[in-house]
C-alpha cells in the first residue's frame, strides 16, 4: 500500500540553525513534491514545488531536494527564526489534482 | 486576490440539523477542494470539482454533501453528522492543469463540532 513518512512528529533547533526535515514515500510515483506550512488552527499554505526530474529548489531560505531514487524529499530551513515555527507538510503530486499528505514535522525554534 | 475564505469560522451543531460551509475564491482557479482535518493528523481529501463538476468523491458519506454553483463558489452541506465528523473543514483552490502541477491555496478552514 501506498505510505508517505515525515521523519519526526517533532524538531526543536536554536535560532539560526539548519532545520531539515525529512520526506520518504514508498507505492507512489509522483510527478511532484509539494512543501506547506501550517500554523495551529489555519489552512496549510503552499511553500515550494519540485518536478521528478530536479535535484534541488530554493527559495529565500528554504532548500528541497527530491532523490527518486531514494523516494526522499528533504526540506530545510537556513537561519532559521522562531517565525518559522510552524508543521511543514510534505505532499505528493501525481498528476490528477489529488495530494496525499504526510503527517507533518512540528518545528520549534528556539530564541 | 489571493485569498480563499471560507465560512462560518465554527460552527456547533447537533446531530439533527442541517448546515451548510461556504468557500469563496476570485483567483481564476477552475478547480476547488473540500478537506477533512482531524487534530494533528494530515489533510484528507473529501471531494474534488473541476470545471464546477464533481471529479472526485473520496467515498464520503452521504451525509455530507458538496456543491458548486459557480466557478468561485464551493459549498459542503451537512445533515446528520456524527460527533466523530467533528474536525476543522478546509477548503482550497487550484489551477485545473490536466497532467500538471496543481499547487493549492488553502482556506482558514471552519472548525466542526457535533453535539
Amino acid at each position: 500500500s501506498q505510505k508517505i513518512e515525515q521523519n519526526s512528529e517533532a524538531l526543536n533547533i536554536q535560532e539560526g540553525k539548519t532545520a531539515t526535515l525529512t520526506c520518504n514515500y514508498t507505492n507512489y510515483s509522483p510527478a511532484y513534491l509539494q512543501w506547506y506550512r501550517q500554523d495551529p488552527g489555519r489552512g496549510p499554505v503552499f511553500l515550494l514545488l519540485i518536478r521528478e526530474n530536479e535535484k534541488e529548489k530554493r527559495k529565500e531560505r528554504l532548500k528541497v531536494t527530491f532523490d527518486t531514487t531514494l523516494k526522499q524529499s528533504l526540506f530545510h530551513i537556513t537561519a532559521s527564526q522562531p517565525a518559522d515555527s510552524a508543521t511543514y507538510l510534505c505532499a505528493l503530486d501525481s498528476n490528477d489534482y489529488k495530494l496525499s499528505f504526510g503527517a507533518g514535522t512540528t518545528v520549534t525554534v528556539r530564541a | 486576490d489571493t485569498e480563499v475564505t471560507q465560512t462560518p469560522k465554527h460552527l456547533v451543531m447537533g446531530m439533527t440539523n442541517k448546515k451548510s460551509l461556504k468557500c469563496e475564491q476570485h483567483m481564476g482557479h477552475r478547480a476547488m477542494y473540500w478537506y477533512k482535518q482531524k487534530a494533528k493528523k494530515p489533510p484528507e481529501l473529501m471531494f474534488v470539482y473541476s470545471y464546477e463538476k464533481l471529479s472526485i468523491n473520496e467515498s464520503v458519506p452521504s451525509r455530507f454533501s458538496p456543491e458548486c454553483p459557480n466557478s468561485s463558489l464551493l459549498n459542503l452541506h451537512l445533515h446528520a453528522l456524527q460527533p466523530e465528523d467533528s474536525a476543522l473543514y478546509l477548503c482550497a483552490s487550484s489551477q485545473a492543469r490536466t497532467g500538471s502541477h496543481n499547487e493549492q491555496f488553502f482556506g482558514p478552514g471552519t472548525r466542526l463540532t457535533v453535539l
